[in-house]
Parts: C-alpha cells; sequence; structure tokens
C-alpha cells in the first residue's frame, strides 16, 4: 500500500515533554499539509509544505510547535513543552501539485496527561 | 471569511433506506471544488465524492450523489441503499481553486441502523 503513514498512531505523554511526529506522504505527492482534529471538530489546517518549502502557517500553529519536511520528502510535526490543550488528533495529507484531492493519513492521537 | 456549515451533528438511516445529509458553506469566489469525505471509527478519512464549482451537472459515485447548488452555497450528500459500512462521520469540505487552502465542516456522525 503505497498511501499516507503516520507514525506512531498513538502518543501518549505527560505535560511539559516534547513529542515528534512522522508523516511520509505518497511518493509523487509535491504537497504536504498537517491538520488538527479535536473531539467533534472537523479537521483544522495547521501548516502546508510544497516540496520542502513551508508556505503557510496557521495561527494555530503556535511557538511550541515547528514542521519540517527535509529534502521534500518525509515531514516531522514537533511539540515543545506539550499542553492538555495540545490532546487531538494529528492528520497529515498530501496531494499532487496539479489537482484538488488530498489523500489523508490515519493520523497519530496524542494524549497529554 | 469562507466557512462551511454542517447543521446536523447526527443522522440515522435503515440500512437500504436513503439519507441526505447537508452542507452549506460561504464564499466570494467562483472557481472552486467541494467534497465530502468519509472518517470511520479509527479509520483514515477517505474522499466519497467531489464537485467541480463550474460544472453544472451533480456528481455522483455509484450509491453516493450530490445536490449542489451554486447559487444558495448548497451541497448536500444523498447515500441511496444504505449500507452498515457507511456509518462514519461525513465532514464536507471547500477548496478554492489554486490555493492550498481546505476548509472543513464540523461533520455529521452517520449510523446505519440494522
Amino acid at each position: 500500500d503505497t498511501g499516507v503513514s503516520q507514525n506512531p498512531r498513538h502518543k501518549i505523554t505527560k505535560r511539559g515533554q516534547n513529542v515528534t511526529f512522522r508523516c511520509d506522504p505518497i511518493s509523487e505527492h509535491n504537497r504536504l499539509y498537517w491538520y488538527r482534529q479535536t473531539l467533534g471538530q472537523g479537521p483544522e489546517f495547521l501548516t502546508y509544505f510544497q516540496n520542502e518549502a513551508q508556505l503557510e502557517k496557521s495561527r494555530l500553529l503556535s511557538d511550541r510547535f515547528s514542521a519540517e519536511r527535509p529534502k521534500g520528502s518525509f515531514s516531522t510535526l514537533e511539540i515543545q513543552r506539550t499542553e492538555q490543550g495540545d490532546s487531538a488528533m494529528y492528520l497529515c495529507a498530501s496531494s499532487p501539485l496539479y489537482g484538488p484531492e488530498q489523500f489523508f493519513g490515519p493520523g497519530t492521537r496524542l494524549t497529554v496527561l | 471569511a469562507q466557512t462551511v456549515t454542517q447543521s446536523q451533528p447526527e443522522m440515522s438511516v435503515q440500512e437500504a433506506e436513503t439519507v441526505t445529509l447537508s452542507c452549506t458553506y460561504d464564499t466570494s469566489e467562483s472557481d472552486y471544488y467541494l467534497f465530502w469525505y468519509k472518517q470511520p471509527p479509527s479509520r483514515q478519512m477517505i474522499l466519497v465524492i467531489r464537485q467541480e464549482a463550474y460544472k453544472q451537472q451533480n456528481a455522483t459515485e455509484n450509491r453516493f450523489s450530490v445536490n449542489f447548488q451554486k447559487a444558495a452555497k448548497s451541497f448536500s450528500l444523498k447515500i441511496s441503499d444504505s449500507q452498515l459500512g457507511d456509518a462514519a462521520m461525513y465532514f464536507c469540505a471547500y477548496h478554492p481553486s489554486g490555493t492550498y487552502k481546505y476548509i472543513f465542516g464540523t461533520g455529521t456522525r452517520l449510523k446505519v441502523l440494522a
């Protein structure tokens, strides 16, 4: 299966710890997106990469959040000094440069205790 | 501001019956896409159907069809012959052409009753 993959699928951490999530997009997709989804809500946009360039960041992405996509391949999302409010599902999606459809990964569910 | 509204937090349908999920959106753009995505419990989101705004004909994919009313900014999803496997959260999404932006509604949880 060459779909979008995310690791880990679940992460439980204590408040104040740092966590890092990984997303492997579909190999030929230039665009990569991170979303946050809280219970009962739709995905909310966090950030967008076109190849290795991070072109847009949402105001939801505080200074404690950082995302990278070295060499335009996989991407990582790091949250420093986690807070209970960071508990959510973090979704990654990718899409080709041309074409409107996004393909989603299974998500990483973060629980901050 | 561009927004997507799904006013039905939860819907139920009897197996083999038809159900319609509602979605309205607000935009001043003329060129955009609309999508319905399905998110089964603990599984990843998958595309159900998409509609290009410039197309007058409503999109259809097997048992799934949409009623796209551009002037009313309405985009409803009809599921015919509902199956147990259709039970999921359904999200309506808006995407202006030529941008990276996708805006999702809050979702409708569909229950299918045997």
